[in-house]
C-alpha cells in the first residue's frame, strides 16, 4: 500500500496569512493526487484533483501543486471559512488518505 | 443536482454485521462508481473499497479483504457496504462517495455519512 504523510498535523494561522501543506507518497503517484477540506461533522469537500486543478467553485486562493512524491496545497489570504482539517489523497494505486492537517486560529 | 443519501445510525454487537446503504440520485448512476471511506472518532480518513456503477466490478483495501462486501442495486440506483465480524475499532462513520471520473477513487460527492457504534 502506499503510505501518504502529511505535514505538519496542525497549524495556526491568522486571517490573510499564507498557509502551506506538504504530503508526501511513499512511492510516486504520479499526478494522482487530490486535496480535501474537512469541516467538524461535515463529509469531506473535493478542492483539487490531479495535483492542480482546482474543482468548479473552489476560491481561486486555493492552489497545488508537485508530482511524483511530493506535493504541496497553498492557501493565500486565509479566510475565516478555511479554518478546517486537510486531507492529501493518493489515486495512483487504489486509494489512501494522509493523516490530516488541521488548520487553526492563531 | 447529485446527491448521495444515506441510511441511519446503527449500534452492533462486537461479532455481528452491518449493512449501510447509499442511494444515488441526479446522475446516470451506470456512469460513476463508488466508493466507501470511513472515519473513527477524531481520526482521519481510510478509503475502504469501491464498486463500478458500470459492471459491478469491486476493489478493496487489503485490510478489509474478506471482511467487506459491496454492492449495487441498480434498479434503485443504491449501493450497500456489509462489514462482517465487527469490533470496537470498526466505530466509525461511514461515507459513501461518487467517482469524479469513472474508476478514479478521486471523489466528488459524498454521502452525509452513517455513524456505526460497536459496542458490548
Amino acid at each position: 500500500d502506499i503510505q501518504m504523510t502529511q505535514s505538519p498535523s496542525t497549524l495556526s494561522a491568522s486571517v490573510g496569512d499564507r498557509v502551506t501543506i506538504t504530503c508526501r507518497a511513499s512511492q510516486s503517484v504520479g499526478g494522482w493526487l487530490a486535496w480535501y477540506q474537512q469541516k467538524p461533522g461535515k463529509a469531506p469537500k473535493l478542492l483539487i484533483y490531479e495535483a492542480s486543478t482546482l474543482q468548479i467553485g473552489v476560491p481561486s486562493r486555493f492552489s497545488g501543486s508537485g508530482s511524483g512524491t511530493d506535493f504541496t496545497l497553498t492557501i493565500s489570504n486565509v479566510q475565516p471559512d478555511d479554518f478546517a482539517t486537510y486531507y492529501c489523497q493518493q489515486y495512483n494505486s487504489y486509494s489512501t488518505f494522509g493523516q490530516g492537517t488541521k488548520v487553526d486560529i492563531q | 443536482q447529485v446527491h448521495l443519501v444515506q441510511s441511519g445510525a446503527e449500534v452492533m454487537r462486537p461479532g455481528a454485521s452491518v449493512k449501510v446503504s447509499c442511494k444515488a440520485s441526479g446522475y446516470t448512476f451506470s456512469r460513476y462508481g463508488i466508493s466507501w471511506v470511513r472515519q473513527a472518532p477524531g481520526q482521519g480518513l481510510e478509503w475502504m473499497g469501491w464498486i463500478s456503477g458500470y459492471n459491478e466490478n469491486t476493489h478493496h483495501a487489503q485490510k478489509f479483504q474478506g471482511r467487506v462486501s459491496v454492492t449495487t442495486d441498480t434498479s434503485t440506483n443504491t449501493v450497500y457496504m456489509e462489514l462482517r465480524s465487527l469490533r470496537s475499532e470498526d466505530t466509525a462513520v461511514y461515507y459513501c462517495a461518487r467517482d469524479r471520473v469513472d474508476g478514479t477513487y478521486n471523489l466528488d460527492y459524498w454521502g452525509q455519512g452513517t455513524l456505526v457504534t460497536v459496542s458490548s
